[in-house]
């Protein structure tokens, strides 16, 4: 099976940084994704890694370590907009299912002014 | 701008009903997927497609079915609706390792 743990809660002061953890225990792997979701709307995409190592873009960065089974999501220069639920996914499966995804219960970002 | 669409954003069906919720996406992707997300529980899979005709289960496919008729459009069937299938239900398309969100149809079964 697959389990992903991370922090249910975080809170943050605006122009802070902040990193949300993932770790995850699956029977596959094939990448680390990313997703944030504000209240009342859709999941939308950040990031992905499929190798280890740090991918930048803009605000956000994303690192993966796969000999440690081990994510992070990392969130600088915080604005209120970034007070969402964020949630890291990962890809269990290669070949036609490789797009499949296996979401952690979500870590909700608060950001303080 | 890419587009998934779901048919309804809410839903008030009664116990013992078949429900339909239909997604439509424009991108032509291959792959679509339909998720239930609870609170505390994130988004967990029921199904997915990777082709037309072709479907396979996700973590929860107890209750649900699925059809793929035509590659821009995925639908989720509740053969007989029950109380703890309300939910919000979410679809999504993929063409990579982006998956794209429809709107989501919040079910309330009665």
């Amino acid at each position: 099976g697959q389990s992903l743990e991370q922090p249910s809660e975080v809170t943050a002061v605006e122009g802070a940084i902040v990193q949300i953890n993932c770790t995850y225990q699956t029977s596959g792997f094939y990448g680390l994704s990313w997703y944030q979701q504000h209240d009342g709307g859709a999941p939308t995409f950040l990031s992905y890694n499929a190798l280890d190592g740090l991918e930048e873009t803009g605000r956000f960065s994303s690192f993966l370590s796969r000999s440690d089974s081990y994510g992070y999501l990392l969130l600088q220069e915080l604005q209120m907009k970034d007070s969402a639920s964020y949630f890291c996914a990962v890809s269990p499966n290669s070949g036609a299912g490789s797009y499949q995804l296996t979401f952690g219960k979500g870590t909700k970002l608060s950001v303080i002014p | 701008d890419v587009k998934v669409t779901q048919s309804s954003r809410y839903l008030v069906k009664r116990t013992g009903e078949k429900v339909f919720l239909e997604c439509v996406q424009d991108m032509d992707h291959e792959n679509m997927f339909w998720y239930r997300q609870d609170p505390g529980l994130g988004l967990r899979l029921i199904y997915f497609s990777y082709d037309v005709k072709m479907k396979e289960k996700g973590d929860i496919p107890e209750g649900y079915s699925v059809s793929r008729e035509k590659k821009e459009r995925f639908s989720l069937i509740l053969e007989s609706a029950s109380t703890n299938q309300t939910s919000m239900y979410l679809c999504a398309s993929t063409g990579d390792h982006e998956q794209f969100f429809g709107p989501g149809t919040r079910l309330t079964v009665l």
